[in-house]
């Protein structure tokens, strides 16, 4: 499996509290992405990272900010959540911006 | 905007017979075409992928390309229940957005009945 992990893997908050995920890698790839899947609607890409502080918006972009300070690291930020930001959110990396991408374990969020 | 369309199903198969789920694509730029797997409550991870037009094929899987038609699919040879999962498919876009540079399908559930 490729080196990735989540935290935390289930979060349980409230509506209006900030919210921060974390993905980090072992494998030195280049890209991490941050989807969020949700039934009916397959995966999304929120953020995606092709380097140290660059980061660029997805499909689903608003609500969410993120920051890539360290090449192993990905931190997925919720202002202030809301209950349509109720998901589950994988983390992905890959070597090249068309290669296969490699999915984290996932964290599941309940916005309540 | 690009787009990947899969049945959504669920697509139920007897055990050891041949699953078949297909895809389409959008894009016709589109040149690298994943096949991922998704068990219930976990991650997808890759099956195979498949860019060159025709049949690859990999122990039960195989994947067939036909870029004319746009269309990729991915067979399942002897299914067995442990190959009950949610199949996603994801084409590589050409467009100038960031969220076209990998274009994932919504999956197709599929069941194998024992």
């Amino acid at each position: 499996d490729a080196g990735i992990t989540q935290s935390p893997r289930h979060k349980v908050t409230e509506t209006g509290t900030p919210v921060t995920l974390r993905c980090h890698q072992t494998e030195n790839h280049r890209y991490m992405y941050w989807y969020r899947q949700d039934p009916g609607h397959g995966l999304r890409l929120i953020h995606y990272s092709y380097g140290v502080k660059d980061t660029d918006k997805g499909e689903v972009s608003d609500g969410y900010s993120v920051s890539r300070s360290k090449t192993e690291d990905f931190l997925l930020t919720l202002e202030s959540a809301t209950s349509s930001q109720t998901s589950v959110y994988f983390c992905a990396i890959s070597s090249g911006i068309q290669e296969t991408q490699y999915f984290g374990p996932g964290t599941r969020l309940l916005v309540l | 905007q690009k787009e990947v369309e899969q049945n959504s199903g669920p697509l139920s198969v007897p055990e050891g017979a041949i699953a078949s789920l297909n895809c389409t694509y959008s894009d016709r730029g589109s040149q690298s075409f994943f096949w991922y797997r998704q068990y219930s409550g976990k991650s997808p991870e890759l099956i195979m992928f498949i860019y060159s037009n025709g049949d690859k094929e990999d122990g039960r899987f195989t994947a067939q390309l036909n870029k004319a038609s746009q269309y990729v699919s991915l067979l399942i040879r002897d299914s067995q229940p442990s190959d009950s999962a949610t199949y996603l498919c994801a084409a590589e876009g050409q467009g100038e957005t960031s969220y076209d540079k990998v274009i994932f399908g919504p999956g197709t559930s599929l069941s194998v009945i024992p």
